[in-house]
């Protein structure tokens, strides 16, 4: 079955600097894969998709690259700020056509 | 527009009791989900529909039931609340269309306790 791996560590970096979450995904390969941003007591909120065709995309400070071979996902954050802080989840469609997610990893950015 | 709002925000439950969450959204999505979200565990899918009058299981799918009525509605019902029900429930909605990416659009949360 589908399986997303996220680093469960928490990152903490300086602000200012680019954070760099990674996703890795095992078995079936996703057509596109998704980003969102989760604040405690939030619901999650999308950031970005990325297709398998596309090897990267942007979005004002934020960065997804998408590697098909390596089955792997990076989500960049340049010129980090405190507001950034927050947990990010990975999520692909598996081949029953159902969203799954990562754990996510919690970012926080110290000022 | 709202977007996706659930109700109650908060719940305490016995065991044995049941309950009913509501979920509403105001886009127009076709299609809806239940999640529940457990420390360690990411999110977890229970059930989630297709269209109005349309349900079906997700990953966990056991001590749990759905009906959506109405496009706009989709309620997740618990018969007989248990201590491994304790979590925090999320409502999506997505505006897929066949063939296309489902990016969803999440409420903010119901954190039931059962004790």
């Amino acid at each position: 079955s589908q399986k997303i791996e996220q680093n469960s560590e928490a990152l903490n970096i300086q602000e200012g600097k680019t954070a760099t979450l990674t996703c890795n995904y095992t078995n079936y390969s996703p057509a596109y894969l998704q980003w969102y941003r989760q604040d405690p007591g939030r619901g999650p909120v999308f950031l970005l998709l990325i297709r398998e065709n596309e090897k990267e995309k942007r979005k004002e400070r934020l960065k997804v690259t998408f590697d098909t071979t390596l089955k792997q996902s990076l989500f960049h954050i340049t010129a980090s700020q405190p507001a950034d802080s927050a947990t990010y989840l990975c999520a692909l469609e598996n081949q029953g056509g159902k969203l799954i997610f990562g754990q996510g990893t919690e970012l926080s950015v110290k000022p | 527009n709202a977007g996706v709002t659930q109700t109650p925000k908060f719940r305490v439950l016995k065991t044995g009791q049941s309950m009913t969450l509501l979920c509403a959204q105001d886009m127009n999505h076709e299609y809806m989900y239940w999640y529940r979200q457990d420390p360690g565990m990411g999110l977890r899918l229970i059930h989630y529909s297709v269209g109005e009058g349309t349900t079906a299981k997700g990953e966990v799918p056991d001590g749990y039931n759905v009906s959506r009525l109405k496009k706009q509605n989709f309620l997740l019902g618990l018969e007989s609340a248990a201590p491994s029900q304790t979590s925090v429930y999320f409502c999506a909605s997505s505006p897929r269309a066949t063939g296309g990416a489902d990016t969803q659009y999440f409420g903010p949360g119901t954190r039931l306790t059962v004790l």
